[in-house]
Protein backbone atom coordinates (compact mmCIF):
# COMPACT_ATOMS: atom_id res chain seq x y z
CA UNK A 1 0.00 0.00 0.00
CA UNK A 2 1.98 3.49 -1.09
CA UNK A 3 1.01 6.42 1.39
CA UNK A 4 1.69 9.72 1.37
CA UNK A 5 1.95 11.15 5.16
CA UNK A 6 1.29 14.55 5.87
CA UNK A 7 0.51 16.58 8.87
CA UNK A 8 -3.09 18.26 8.84
CA UNK A 9 -2.41 21.08 10.44
CA UNK A 10 -3.96 24.09 10.41
CA UNK A 11 -0.37 25.56 10.22
CA UNK A 12 -0.78 29.08 11.21
CA UNK A 13 1.72 31.57 10.64
CA UNK A 14 1.69 35.17 10.20
CA UNK A 15 2.02 37.17 7.08
CA UNK A 16 5.43 37.90 5.93
CA UNK A 17 6.73 34.29 7.61
CA UNK A 18 8.33 31.35 5.80
CA UNK A 19 5.49 28.34 6.19
CA UNK A 20 7.11 25.29 6.29
CA UNK A 21 5.10 22.18 4.90
CA UNK A 22 6.03 18.50 5.07
CA UNK A 23 5.32 14.99 3.55
CA UNK A 24 6.49 11.97 3.52
CA UNK A 25 6.05 8.91 1.29
CA UNK A 26 5.96 5.22 1.77
CA UNK A 27 7.29 3.93 -1.43
CA UNK A 28 11.02 4.16 -2.08
CA UNK A 29 10.64 3.87 -5.79
CA UNK A 30 8.79 6.78 -5.87
CA UNK A 31 10.14 8.75 -9.39
CA UNK A 32 8.18 11.94 -8.99
CA UNK A 33 7.07 14.59 -6.55
CA UNK A 34 4.22 17.48 -6.66
CA UNK A 35 2.91 19.91 -4.55
CA UNK A 36 -0.71 21.41 -5.51
CA UNK A 37 -2.74 23.61 -3.94
CA UNK A 38 -5.78 23.47 -2.88
CA UNK A 39 -8.92 26.77 -2.05
CA UNK A 40 -11.83 25.31 -0.24
CA UNK A 41 -14.58 24.18 -2.87
CA UNK A 42 -11.91 24.28 -6.02
CA UNK A 43 -9.56 22.05 -7.50
CA UNK A 44 -6.11 20.96 -7.06
CA UNK A 45 -3.77 23.44 -8.29
CA UNK A 46 -0.01 22.75 -9.83
CA UNK A 47 2.50 24.84 -7.67
CA UNK A 48 5.80 22.43 -8.15
CA UNK A 49 7.04 19.08 -9.22
CA UNK A 50 10.82 17.80 -8.58
CA UNK A 51 12.13 14.87 -9.16
CA UNK A 52 15.67 14.93 -8.12
CA UNK A 53 17.29 15.45 -4.57
CA UNK A 54 17.97 19.00 -3.34
CA UNK A 55 16.07 22.14 -3.73
CA UNK A 56 14.06 24.02 -6.34
CA UNK A 57 12.89 27.28 -6.29
CA UNK A 58 10.25 29.26 -8.14
CA UNK A 59 9.21 33.14 -7.34
CA UNK A 60 8.13 32.74 -3.34
CA UNK A 61 8.17 28.68 -3.16
CA UNK A 62 10.90 25.81 -2.72
CA UNK A 63 10.46 22.55 -2.66
CA UNK A 64 12.84 19.96 -1.55
CA UNK A 65 13.23 15.98 -1.77
CA UNK A 66 15.69 13.96 -0.20
CA UNK A 67 14.92 10.36 -1.22
CA UNK A 68 17.16 9.05 1.03
CA UNK A 69 14.95 10.06 3.81
CA UNK A 70 11.70 9.56 1.81
CA UNK A 71 10.70 13.27 2.18
CA UNK A 72 9.70 16.03 0.39
CA UNK A 73 8.78 19.57 1.71
CA UNK A 74 7.07 22.77 0.03
CA UNK A 75 8.60 26.50 1.84
CA UNK A 76 6.41 29.88 1.23
CA UNK A 77 8.73 32.60 1.52
CA UNK A 78 7.08 35.72 2.80
CA UNK A 79 3.79 34.35 3.29
CA UNK A 80 0.94 35.95 2.26
CA UNK A 81 -3.00 35.95 3.51
CA UNK A 82 -3.74 34.68 -0.23
CA UNK A 83 -1.68 31.55 0.98
CA UNK A 84 -3.79 30.48 2.60
CA UNK A 85 -5.28 27.04 1.17
CA UNK A 86 -4.90 23.52 1.86
CA UNK A 87 -1.45 22.13 0.47
CA UNK A 88 -1.48 18.58 -1.09
CA UNK A 89 1.73 16.47 -1.63
CA UNK A 90 1.57 14.08 -4.39
CA UNK A 91 3.89 11.14 -5.50
CA UNK A 92 4.03 9.07 -8.78
CA UNK A 93 4.96 5.76 -8.14
CA UNK A 94 5.59 3.14 -11.17
CA UNK A 95 2.19 4.05 -13.07
CA UNK A 96 1.78 7.26 -13.59
CA UNK A 97 -0.88 7.51 -11.70
CA UNK A 98 -1.07 10.06 -8.50
CA UNK A 99 -0.87 9.43 -4.76
CA UNK A 100 -2.21 12.14 -2.45
CA UNK A 101 -1.49 12.55 0.93
CA UNK A 102 -4.81 14.47 2.53
CA UNK A 103 -3.13 17.89 2.58
CA UNK A 104 -2.00 20.56 5.36
CA UNK A 105 -4.19 23.37 5.87
CA UNK A 106 -2.07 27.06 6.16
CA UNK A 107 -3.53 29.57 7.52
CA UNK A 108 -1.74 33.19 7.13
CA UNK A 109 -3.00 35.61 9.32
CA UNK A 110 -2.69 39.43 8.33
CA UNK B 1 -5.00 27.54 -24.39
CA UNK B 2 -7.92 26.71 -22.14
CA UNK B 3 -7.50 24.35 -19.12
CA UNK B 4 -9.44 20.89 -18.10
CA UNK B 5 -13.06 21.47 -18.67
CA UNK B 6 -16.16 19.64 -16.81
CA UNK B 7 -19.67 19.60 -17.25
CA UNK B 8 -21.90 19.98 -14.85
CA UNK B 9 -20.00 21.73 -12.04
CA UNK B 10 -22.86 20.79 -9.60
CA UNK B 11 -24.97 17.60 -9.99
CA UNK B 12 -27.50 16.70 -7.09
CA UNK B 13 -29.34 13.38 -7.68
CA UNK B 14 -31.79 10.66 -5.71
CA UNK B 15 -29.79 7.61 -5.06
CA UNK B 16 -30.49 5.35 -7.24
CA UNK B 17 -30.31 7.38 -10.60
CA UNK B 18 -27.78 7.34 -13.44
CA UNK B 19 -25.33 9.92 -13.85
CA UNK B 20 -22.66 10.48 -16.72
CA UNK B 21 -19.85 13.56 -16.09
CA UNK B 22 -17.89 14.82 -18.81
CA UNK B 23 -14.18 15.70 -19.15
CA UNK B 24 -12.46 17.67 -21.28
CA UNK B 25 -8.54 17.80 -21.32
CA UNK B 26 -5.65 19.87 -22.27
CA UNK B 27 -5.98 19.99 -26.37
CA UNK B 28 -3.19 17.65 -27.72
CA UNK B 29 -2.55 15.92 -24.08
CA UNK B 30 -2.55 12.20 -24.54
CA UNK B 31 -3.67 10.82 -21.13
CA UNK B 32 -6.72 11.77 -18.99
CA UNK B 33 -7.12 10.57 -15.45
CA UNK B 34 -10.14 10.71 -13.59
CA UNK B 35 -9.85 11.15 -9.35
CA UNK B 36 -12.47 11.53 -6.52
CA UNK B 37 -12.37 13.33 -3.04
CA UNK B 38 -14.26 13.14 -0.43
CA UNK B 39 -14.29 15.78 2.33
CA UNK B 40 -11.14 16.25 4.33
CA UNK B 41 -8.93 13.73 2.17
CA UNK B 42 -6.78 14.44 -0.64
CA UNK B 43 -8.06 12.83 -4.54
CA UNK B 44 -7.58 8.88 -5.16
CA UNK B 45 -7.27 7.70 -8.26
CA UNK B 46 -10.09 6.02 -10.35
CA UNK B 47 -9.01 5.30 -13.78
CA UNK B 48 -6.57 7.00 -16.50
CA UNK B 49 -6.82 6.47 -20.28
CA UNK B 50 -3.73 6.80 -22.60
CA UNK B 51 -5.44 8.11 -25.70
CA UNK B 52 -8.31 5.91 -26.07
CA UNK B 53 -7.27 2.95 -24.52
CA UNK B 54 -7.81 3.02 -20.66
CA UNK B 55 -4.58 1.82 -19.36
CA UNK B 56 -5.22 0.77 -15.03
CA UNK B 57 -8.80 0.95 -12.78
CA UNK B 58 -8.43 1.19 -9.42
CA UNK B 59 -10.24 -1.10 -6.92
CA UNK B 60 -11.98 1.44 -5.95
CA UNK B 61 -14.33 1.93 -9.32
CA UNK B 62 -17.04 -0.59 -8.36
CA UNK B 63 -18.60 -2.20 -11.47
CA UNK B 64 -21.28 0.59 -11.11
CA UNK B 65 -18.90 2.73 -12.41
CA UNK B 66 -17.65 2.80 -16.06
CA UNK B 67 -15.75 5.42 -18.03
CA UNK B 68 -14.63 6.19 -21.43
CA UNK B 69 -12.94 8.06 -23.85
CA UNK B 70 -13.84 6.61 -27.34
CA UNK B 71 -11.87 8.87 -29.55
CA UNK B 72 -8.94 9.66 -26.91
CA UNK B 73 -10.27 13.57 -26.86
CA UNK B 74 -13.16 13.72 -23.96
CA UNK B 75 -13.96 11.73 -21.24
CA UNK B 76 -17.12 10.32 -19.82
CA UNK B 77 -17.63 8.62 -16.53
CA UNK B 78 -21.16 6.92 -15.36
CA UNK B 79 -22.43 6.03 -12.44
CA UNK B 80 -24.83 3.89 -12.32
CA UNK B 81 -27.43 3.55 -9.71
CA UNK B 82 -25.94 5.81 -7.45
CA UNK B 83 -25.47 5.86 -3.82
CA UNK B 84 -25.36 8.43 -1.12
CA UNK B 85 -21.43 7.04 -0.60
CA UNK B 86 -20.79 8.24 -4.25
CA UNK B 87 -21.25 11.68 -3.12
CA UNK B 88 -18.17 13.09 -4.37
CA UNK B 89 -15.93 15.75 -6.17
CA UNK B 90 -15.07 14.47 -9.24
CA UNK B 91 -12.14 15.53 -10.38
CA UNK B 92 -10.08 14.82 -14.00
CA UNK B 93 -6.75 15.25 -14.87
CA UNK B 94 -4.77 15.52 -18.06
CA UNK B 95 -1.42 15.24 -19.01
CA UNK B 96 0.90 15.17 -22.22
CA UNK B 97 3.52 12.41 -21.63
CA UNK B 98 6.13 10.64 -23.86
CA UNK B 99 6.01 7.41 -22.68
CA UNK B 100 9.63 7.35 -21.95
CA UNK B 101 10.99 5.91 -19.11
CA UNK B 102 11.15 8.99 -16.26
CA UNK B 103 8.63 10.72 -18.00
CA UNK B 104 7.55 13.65 -15.80
CA UNK B 105 3.84 13.38 -16.42
CA UNK B 106 2.76 16.36 -14.46
CA UNK B 107 -1.21 16.45 -14.30
CA UNK B 108 -3.29 19.55 -14.49
CA UNK B 109 -6.67 19.56 -12.84
CA UNK B 110 -10.35 20.18 -14.31
CA UNK B 111 -12.67 22.20 -11.76
CA UNK B 112 -13.99 19.05 -10.97
CA UNK B 113 -17.75 17.96 -11.16
CA UNK B 114 -19.47 17.93 -7.22
CA UNK B 115 -22.03 14.86 -7.16
CA UNK B 116 -24.78 15.32 -4.12
CA UNK B 117 -26.86 11.44 -4.08
CA UNK B 118 -29.97 12.32 -1.82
Amino acid sequence: QKEVEQNSGPLSVPEGAIASLNCTYSDRGSQSFFWYRQYSGKSPELIMSIYSNGDKEDGRFTAQLNKASQYVSLLIRDSQPSDSATYLCAVISGYSTLTFGKGTMLLVSP
Amino acid sequence: DTGVSQDPRHKITKRGQNVTFRCDPISEHNRLYWYRQTLGQGPEFLTYFQNEAQLEKSRLLSDRFSAERPKGSFSTLEIQRTEQGDSAMYLCASSLTSGRAGGTDTQYFGPGTRLTVL
